[in-house]
């Protein structure tokens, strides 16, 4: 299996643009999460669904940030409009069962 | 709620220390505990995870013990290589309802030769 893939690794936007980041969970696994990694604040989870279904987004900062899983291979997350305090590196992960986490390697978002 | 505390870093061990990470947890039910491990311009990898009280898990050399006494999940290993210089999360997830990870705050580790 290839694992969580993300796309695309780096993104460099100025600031009050679009930015939409993706994902590719691994086959088979019925959860999906977003996370936000940054010095000040350490791994903050925005947004996760369940069999392509939002559960719990009560972690994404502002209306700004939406998530959509039209099926169960693909998820985005998009920024709309950017702002500098959005800088950071983004992460999905995927999993089923209790076991832990498969995380993607991310996306390093700058927005200038 | 749930909530996990690690010692805080950095962490500087000289190549073939023994090293040492705490973590203790809050949690309702039965969790189970993971460690993951961030090397440099990396995603988490997770390295080891116990599932229930005194289970040991192990990884790469290095082990954790679940004490649902001391609700602590520590991490170590004998001999520490340059390698393993990377952050490191301590992580629970509750079994009943909870689907969620809950992340420690990391530590950050660095071997040097």
């Amino acid at each position: 299996d290839a694992g969580v893939i993300q796309s695309p690794r780096h993104e460099v936007t100025e600031m009050g643009q679009e930015v939409t980041l993706r994902c590719k969970p691994i086959s088979g696994h019925d959860y999906l999460f977003w996370y936000r990694q940054t010095m000040m604040r350490g791994l903050e989870l925005l947004i996760y669904f369940n069999n392509n279904v939002p559960i719990d987004d009560s972690g994404m900062p502002e209306d700004r940030f939406s998530a959509k899983m039209p099926n169960a291979s693909f998820s985005t997350l998009k920024i709309q409009p950017s702002e500098p305090r959005d800088s950071a590196v983004y992460f999905c992960a995927s999993r089923t069962g209790f076991d832990g986490y498969t995380f993607g390697s991310g996306t390093r978002l700058t927005v200038v | 709620g749930n909530s996990v505390t690690q010692m805080e870093g950095p962490v500087t061990l000289s190549e073939e220390a023994f090293l040492t990470i705490n973590c203790t947890y809050t949690a309702t039910g039965y969790p189970s505990l993971f460690w993951y491990v961030q090397y440099p311009g990396e995603g988490l990898q997770l390295l080891l995870k116990a599932t229930k009280a005194d289970d040991k898990g192990s990884n790469k050399g290095f082990e954790a013990t679940y004490r649902k006494e001391t609700t602590s999940f520590h991490l170590e290993k004998g001999s520490v290589q340059v390698s393993d210089s990377a952050v490191y999360f301590c992580a629970l997830s509750d079994r009943f309802g909870n689907e969620k990870l809950t992340f420690g705050t990391g530590t950050r580790l660095t071997i040097i030769p």
